[in-house]
């Protein structure tokens, strides 16, 4: 079946630090992969996506590659900010079924 | 342009009353989208809608989940009877198409049985 795996959380890091989130997945078929974040009180949004292996996805100073060889898109930063503090959620989609396919999530708190 | 809206934001009813929780895609989308996320757990699919045809429903848990779209706009999911497990969040997404999966969720409405 298709599913993901993602980085126990919660995760605190002081600013400025280096953050990794793993995340591993299973899937029949060629998948697409995402990271969505949820800032509090807010829904999710789509933070960055890649739909075919070696692809990097990269948004708001975000990165992740896909790769199909070990199966991972892990999501690094170089810096994070008090302001990255949210849920991410990593996430696939199947070509020709239409739904994503989410991680647990991880809860990320960035402490100045 | 307004995002998806979801209403209520909270809602608290006990075992064995009934719901209805209601959706309000992005303008002009056609997919919509349900999903929950029971217990901090992973967000799991519920269901597809392509304007008011149910696309895809194979995520929906039991038969007192029941989600309409007369018209092709708003959606509404209704529990009934609700039991403790429907505890959780439940988002709604929209997408303009379904081929990309960019979908785009709102905020979500807690659902808190007793």
């Amino acid at each position: 079946g298709n599913s993901v795996t993602q980085m126990e959380g919660p995760v605190t890091l002081s600013e400025e630090a280096f953050l990794t989130i793993n995340c591993t997945y299973t899937a029949t078929g060629y998948p697409s992969l995402f990271w969505y974040v949820q800032y509090p009180g807010e829904g999710l949004q789509l933070l960055l996506k890649a739909t075919k292996a070696d692809d990097k996805g990269s948004n708001k100073g975000f990165e992740a590659t896909y790769r199909k060889e070990t199966t991972s898109f892990h999501l690094e930063k170089g810096s994070v900010q008090v302001s990255d503090s949210a849920v991410y959620f990593c996430a696939l989609g199947i070509q020709g079924a239409q739904k994503l396919v989410f991680g647990q999530g991880t809860r990320l708190t960035i402490n100045p | 342009e307004a995002g998806v809206t979801q209403f209520p934001s909270h809602s608290v009813i006990e075992k064995g009353q009934t719901v209805t929780l209601r959706c309000d895609p992005i303008s002009g989308h056609d997919n919509l989208y349900w999903y929950r996320r029971v217990m901090g757990k992973e967000i799991k699919f519920l269901l597809h809608f392509v304007k008011e045809s149910k696309q895809d429903e194979s995520g929906m848990p039991n038969n007192r989940f029941l989600a309409e779209r007369t018209g092709g706009t708003y959606s509404t999911l209704k529990v009934q009877p609700a039991e403790l497990e429907d505890s959780g969040v439940y988002f709604c997404a929209s997408s303009q198409w379904a081929g990309n999966y960019e979908q785009y969720f709102g905020p979500g409405t807690r659902l808190t049985v007793t």
